[in-house]
């Protein structure tokens, strides 16, 4: 069946980097794009960051910008985000999600994997 | 950006009755890209809602959405004990490329 398992999270000091990673099964991992999304500790989602099927297409939040960088490596059906500069607001779970869509351009998150949590403290 | 406003941030009702939740845009959206996703604690968002009026595979057909341009709805006709959840709205924008979510509903039991 179709999944996405993210590792890579824990506790950070500010300042610091962390490496997430999210790997897909179950389906052609090249032909979708891919995005990462958080939710701070009681908070809604927040959109950080997509990819296309290629890599060659990417854009970020503007909370993100310059300091997280998303990249894919399709040979091994894996999704990353290297997160640099971290805050105390980068706290939160982190989901990668497939951007799918159907023969009508119809287009929307599914599925999500099940997060990892990225704590930014001293 | 496109912001996205969604209202009642709480909705308290009981068990077989109706939920009404909306979602409303900043600007006009493109039904294409509004999806609603239903999260319970300690999950993952799973999508229920896409193209503004399409069901996800699997979603039970109590789930139904509606609306185009700035005002969206959800619509959960009866509710479920397994219905009680928080609710977001999601849109995507391509000027610039840009995807957000609304603050999310609340639908707690009565």
């Amino acid at each position: 069946q179709v999944q996405l398992v993210e590792s890579g999270g824990g506790l950070v000091k500010p300042g610091g980097s962390l490496r997430l990673s999210c790997a897909a099964s179950g389906f052609t991992f090249s032909d979708y794009y891919m995005s990462w999304i958080r939710q701070a500790p009681g908070k809604g989602l927040e959109w950080v960051s997509y990819i296309s099927s290629s890599g060659s297409t990417i854009y970020y939040a503007d909370s993100v910008k310059g300091r997280f960088t998303i990249s894919r490596d399709n040979a091994k059906n894996s999704l990353y985000l290297q997160m640099n500069s971290l805050r105390a607001e980068d706290t939160a779970v982190y989901y990668c999600a497939r951007w799918d869509y159907d023969i009508l351009g119809n287009s929307a998150f599914d599925p999500w994997g099940q997060g990892t949590l990225v704590t930014v403290s001293s | 950006e496109i912001v996205l406003t969604q209202s009642p941030g709480t909705l308290s009702l009981s068990p077989g009755e109706r939920a009404t939740l909306s979602c409303r845009a900043s600007q006009s959206v493109s039904s294409s890209y509004l999806a609603w996703y239903q999260q319970k604690p300690g999950q993952a968002p799973r999508l229920l809602i896409y193209g503004a009026s399409s069901r996800a595979t699997g979603i039970p057909d109590r789930f139904s959405g509606s609306g185009s341009g700035t005002d969206f709805t959800l619509t959960i006709s009866r509710l479920e004990p397994e219905d009680f959840a928080v609710y977001y709205c999601q849109q995507y924008g391509s000027s610039p490329p840009r995807l957000t979510f609304g603050g999310g509903t609340k639908v707690e039991i009565k």
